[in-house]
């Protein structure tokens, strides 16, 4: 079957450094992408990764390793509006979105 | 504001009510979607609409019926619910392009409470 794995919740202190790792196993592959969902929220783009390695963009990064089927979303310089779920989603061979259970980051003061 | 809307925001039903969930993108994309969120469960994809055909049923119950009357529009109605279809139900939209599949664009869902 297919699987996609992610931490359920994880905890960071605003101005600081939070790696959310994202595990998959799906038949296929055509990307992964990481999504943002604010509690009562659309869930809002950030990433996309279908080569293997670092995607900058901003406080955000995106790394993938596509023969470990593993993936991390890098959130630097932590800030109270980064409070929110964290989705990681893979297109697999059908072009199907697979979808984790989100990690909720909770940033304190 | 990501260019999709969705309407109601709340709805509360009965298990012997019908009622129609909206949807509306902005965006010119070329294919739509129904997702159902229930929560700490991965969103589970419901319908897939590319060009108003429908090209995904990831069997789902026949009480939820999937509409498209255009590729700005979706609804999906409901009817006979059960309490455990109780969820948040999001809209989102791509454009896809000859093998080229780009980031879906997400409503604000609709949260269904089915007493």
């Amino acid at each position: 079957g297919q699987n996609i794995d992610q931490p359920t919740e994880m905890t960071a202190t605003e101005g600081a450094i939070v790696q959310i790792n994202c595990t998959y196993q799906t038949s296929g592959f055509n990307g992964l992408f990481w999504y943002q969902q604010h509690a009562g929220e659309a869930p809002t783009f950030l990433s996309y990764n279908v080569l293997d390695g670092l995607e900058e963009k901003g406080r955000f990064s995106s790394f993938l390793s596509r023969s470990k089927g593993y993936s991390y979303l890098l959130l630097k310089e932590l800030q109270m509006k980064d409070s929110a779920s964290y989705l990681c989603a893979v297109m697999d061979s059908n072009y199907q979105l697979i979808w984790g259970a989100g990690t909720k980051l909770i940033i304190k003061p | 504001e990501t260019g999709v809307t969705q309407t109601p925001r709340h709805l509360v039903m009965g298990m012997t009510n019908k009622k129609s969930l909206k949807c509306e993108q902005h965006l010119g994309h070329n294919a739509m979607y129904w997702y159902k969120q229930s929560a700490k469960k991965p969103l589970e994809l419901m319908f897939v609409y590319n060009f108003k055909e429908q090209t995904e049923n990831n069997s789902v119950p026949s009480r939820f019926s999937p509409e498209c009357p255009n590729s700005s529009h979706l609804f999906l109605h409901l009817h006979t619910l059960q309490p455990e279809d109780s969820a948040l139900y999001l809209c989102a939209s791509s454009q896809e392009l000859a093998g080229v599949y780009n980031e879906q664009f997400f409503g604000p869902g609709t949260r269904l409470t089915v007493l």
